[in-house]
């Protein structure tokens, strides 16, 4: 079972450079989520997708963009990077709790990104 | 503001110690809070609790939350080095919101 799978794991970007973080997970789910880790910080999330073709901005959107052309997949696009991304990057889909109806997360291995 | 505040953010103990993490939360409609460990690498799932005083026990590892106070607590007995690391919060709400919020963590290191 692959469950989530995040790349790259590491990357280094000189500013003003875009790229993208790549997630898929094999689970069938509806619901995926990016989150990006700072020190001390705990998790925030960045975007969220309820399906495919639908997206919608989470706490600290500014600065990415994502798409959901399939349920597969669900892309983290930096446009023009800014020291301030450097942090932890997490993909992660949603398992609903068939007893109690609540959400259960499952998260990508991360992705590090630098940008100097 | 923060909706989820953890405490201690960092707690330094020594093997065989039992330490108690904290968790309250400010949400208006509540849904449940989870708790994750995080060692290196991804989150993974510990417990979920929906319902006041019921204990969630898995091991050495068992969890509780007060709806009424809005908090909860994951207690770790006999700890060893491998339960160092960050154990994260959760929360999620009601109607329609499709979001888990996260405090910061509780970095615990267990010593030898």
């Amino acid at each position: 079972n692959a469950g989530v799978t995040q790349t790259p794991k590491f990357r280094i970007l000189k500013i003003g450079q875009s790229m993208t973080l790549q997630c898929t997970q094999d689970m069938n789910h509806n619901y995926m989520y990016w989150y990006r880790q700072d020190p001390g910080m705990g998790l925030k999330l960045i975007y969220y997708s309820v399906g495919a073709g639908i997206t919608d901005k989470g706490e600290v959107p500014n600065g990415y963009n994502v798409s959901r052309s399939t349920t597969e997949d669900f892309p983290l696009r930096l446009e023009l990077a800014a020291p301030s991304q450097t942090s932890v990057y997490f993909c992660a889909s949603r398992t609903r709790d068939r007893g109690s109806g609540a959400n259960v997360l499952t998260f990508g291995a991360g992705s590090r990104l630098t940008v100097l | 503001e923060d909706k989820v505040v953890q405490s201690p953010l960092s707690l330094v103990v020594h093997e065989g110690d039992t330490v108690t993490l904290n968790c309250s939360y400010e949400v208006t409609n509540f849904r449940s809070l989870l708790w994750y460990k995080q060692e290196k690498k991804a989150p993974t799932f510990l417990f979920m609790l929906t319902s006041s005083g019921i204990e969630k026990k898995s091991g050495r590892l068992s969890s509780i939350l007060d709806k009424k106070e809005l908090f909860s607590i994951l207690n770790i007995t006999a700890t060893q080095t491998g339960d160092s690391a960050i154990y994260l919060c959760a929360v999620e709400e009601q109607g329609g919101s499709e979001k888990l919020v996260f405090g910061k963590g509780t970095k615990l290191t267990v010593n030898p």
